[in-house]
């Protein structure tokens, strides 16, 4: 079965710290890779993606993800982050020609 | 570009009535649009794929006859929750793939709480 994992429920950092929420996945074939963004009572926003290419991608508000294609990761990071990053955070993967999958999210807290 | 609305944002029924969310794809032809419902703190699960003109194909466990869906045109898709119980309160998104099709844009949603 076709899944995305993120191992942590939850991330808290100090602000002005690097950050890293983790996704891994297990699906068939070279999917297309997504991080999205959910602020409280609001829709998902689109913060990067890989479909090929540069291992490292750079996305919305000074975001970036990066592929590792051996361990089947696409692991989310940002080098300082801002109170204004607390939200809930999906990865989610499009096996070809398939529906996306989505991972169960995770809970970034940025503490001032 | 690629902005997609949903209307309303919030309602609030009695039990037992019909609620029909609009899904709008503002400035693309949208030909698939798809439905998720969101449980607190939980992930989003795909309810429904709707493709413009033909009928839905919904996912295992979803009632096609309590969950409406039609897409009348390449910029709406509607999902009718029927005869709504309490157990359907819940965050409901869509999303509609894009021009290029190898992305998904997102709904603000809609709350819906049925007393």
């Amino acid at each position: 079965a076709q899944s995305v994992a993120q191992p942590e429920d939850q991330v808290n950092v100090a602000e002005g710290n690097p950050l890293t929420v983790k996704c891994t996945y297990s699906v068939s074939g070279n999917p297309y890779l997504f991080w999205y963004v959910q602020y409280p009572n609001r829709g998902l926003q689109f913060l990067l993606k890989y479909i090929t290419g540069d291992n490292l991608v750079k996305g919305s508000y000074g975001f970036e993800a990066e592929f590792n294609k051996s361990q089947t990761s696409f692991h989310l990071k940002k080098p300082s982050a801002l109170v204004s990053d607390s939200a809930l955070y999906f990865c989610a993967v499009r096996p070809y020609g398939q529906n996306f999958v989505f991972g169960p999210g995770t809970r970034l807290s940025v503490l001032p | 570009g690629a902005v997609v609305s949903q209307h309303p944002s919030r309602v609030i029924c009695k039990s037992g009535t019909s609620v029909k969310i609009e899904c709008r794809s503002l400035d693309f032809q949208a030909t698939t649009m798809f439905w998720y419902r969101q449980f607190p703190k939980q992930s989003l699960m795909l309810m429904a794929t709707s493709n413009e003109g033909s009928k839905a194909t919904y996912e295992q466990g979803v009632e096609k006859d309590k969950f409406l869906i039609n897409h009348a045109s390449l910029t709406l898709s509607t999902l009718t929750v029927t005869s709504a119980h309490p157990e359907d309160s819940s965050f409901y998104i869509c999303s509609a793939t894009g021009p290029r099709n190898d992305e998904q844009f997102f709904g603000p949603g809609t709350r819906l709480t049925v007393l």
